[in-house]
């Protein structure tokens, strides 16, 4: 089945860095868009960022554009988010997801399915 | 910046009707879709494109859009859908969640 199994979160100081993983298997990784999104505590959803199947195409959230990089690894079904000068609002569990799409006869996207998370905490 | 917003909180009786709403400008000309988090656990996908849904969720849980509103309906509502519920849109190649609705069901 399609499973999605992030790693790499844990506590980092202010202006660290950190690197999560996702690790995509029960589907064909390189066909598809891939997502992370965040939920800090008690709070809502927030997207963060994506990425084309072919890593060409790449969005990030004003949030955190210049400092998050996200990328893939085709041959290794692996999504990556290196996260650079983390502040104490990057506190959030770090979900990855794929994205599902239609393009006709209109287009749409989704998000399904999500993986566990991993929590990451900024904090000196 | 695309805004969705939500009630915090809507609360049902069990076996009633549970509708969540989801306001956004001309949300209708776009395609929304529900996610249902259950506490400590992973979103799901529970419906799509405004009104379908995945293999695996009940019919129980359906979806319309029109205007500036999205509106997910919980039909004959049981204990487990008991969650928090965040509608979801694309504008301008970026998605926007909403503000999410936690559902009580009494």
């Amino acid at each position: 089945q399609v499973q999605l199994v992030e790693s790499g979160g844990g506590l980092v100081k202010p202006g660290g860095s950190l690197r999560l993983s996702c690790a995509a298997s029960g589907f064909t990784f390189s066909d598809y868009y891939m997502s992370w999104i965040r939920q800090a505590p008690g709070k809502g959803l927030e997207w963060v960022s994506y990425i084309s199947s072919s890593g060409s195409t790449i969005y990030y959230a004003d949030s955190v554009k210049g400092r998050f990089t996200i990328s893939r690894d085709n041959a290794k079904n692996s999504l990556y988010l290196q996260m650079n000068s983390l502040r104490a609002e990057d506190t959030a569990v770090y979900y990855c997801a794929r994205v599902r799409q239609q393009l006709v006869p209109s287009f749409t996207r989704w998000f399904d399915p999500w993986g566990q998370g991993t929590l990451v905490t900024v904090s000196s | 910046s695309y805004e969705l917003t939500q009630p915090p909180s809507v609360s049902v009786s069990p076996g009633q009707t549970a509708s969540i709403t989801c306001s956004g400008d001309k949300l209708g000309d776009k395609y929304a879709c529900w996610y249902q988090q259950k506490p400590g656990q992973s979103p799901v996908l529970v419906i799509y494109q405004d009104s379908k849904r995945p293999s695996g969720i009940p019919e129980r849980f359906s979806g319309s859009n029109s205007g500036n509103t999205a509106t997910l309906t919980i039909s004959g509502t049981q204990a487990m859908d008991e969650a928090d519920y965040y509608c979801q849109a694309w504008d301008s190649s970026t998605p926007f969640f909403g503000t999410g609705t936690k559902v009580t069901v009494l």
